[in-house]
């Protein structure tokens, strides 16, 4: 079935810094691809998202490219803010059945000043 | 602005009581969800509703059921409360695809069943 691997956390960086936190995926076909963030207290908000291979989706200084060669979909930042500090969630969309999402389990982030 | 409401924030109930979790839209969306979210699992889909008294399955149906009567209302019932049912309830909803229309999530439910 499908899957997505999400690297293990927390994350903790200094602000300025570089971010990458890893997402892998099993899937057939060909997925579209997403990460969502959570800051505390609150729900899920779509950071951005990936629609076909070599695309890349940004947002907020964020970036993401799927890479259908590597099954990845790395997010990065050039530099972390303390308002990034958040739980991040790869997740994808199974060919054919648009509607349901599979997420990985999500990576904290703590940026510190 | 967009919104997804669930009923409740935090949720106490005991071992055995029947749970009505509620969840509206207000954007006229096809889709909606129910996920749960647990530490070191992430989301898992419970079930999802793609029109008005359709649902199917997700990858942990066991111990739940839904209710869609309406377009914009989606609720979740645990039939008969267990501790292992303690857990973040997150309902979502979206358009036709969620490739062309994002899911909007509520802020969730938080329950301790007792």
């Amino acid at each position: 079935g499908n899957s997505v691997t999400q690297m293990e956390g927390p994350v903790t960086l200094s602000e300025e810094a570089f971010l990458t936190i890893n997402c892998t995926y099993t899937a057939t076909g060909y997925p579209s691809l997403f990460w969502y963030v959570q800051y505390p207290g609150e729900g899920l908000q779509l950071l951005l998202k990936a629609t076909k291979a070599d695309d890349k989706g940004s947002n907020k200084g964020f970036e993401a490219t799927y890479r259908k060669e590597t099954t990845s979909f790395h997010l990065e930042k050039g530099s972390v803010q303390v308002s990034d500090s958040a739980v991040y969630f790869c997740a994808l969309v199974k060919t054919g059945t648009a509607s349901k999402l599979t997420f990985g389990t999500g990576t904290r982030l703590q940026v510190t000043l | 602005d967009v919104k997804v409401t669930q009923s409740s924030r935090y949720l106490v109930k005991r071992t055995g009581e029947k749970v009505f979790l509620e969840c509206v839209q207000d954007m006229d969306h096809e889709n909606m969800f129910w996920y749960r979210q647990d530490p070191g699992l992430g989301l898992r889909l419970i079930y999802f509703s793609y029109d008005v008294k359709m649902k199917e399955k997700g990858d942990i149906p066991e111990g739940y059921s839904v209710s869609r009567e309406k377009k914009e209302r989606f609720s979740l019932i645990l039939e008969s409360a267990s501790t292992n049912q303690t857990s973040m309830y997150l309902c979502a909803s979206s358009g036709q695809t969620v490739i062309n229309t994002e899911a909007f999530f509520g802020q969730g439910t938080r329950l301790t069943v007792v």
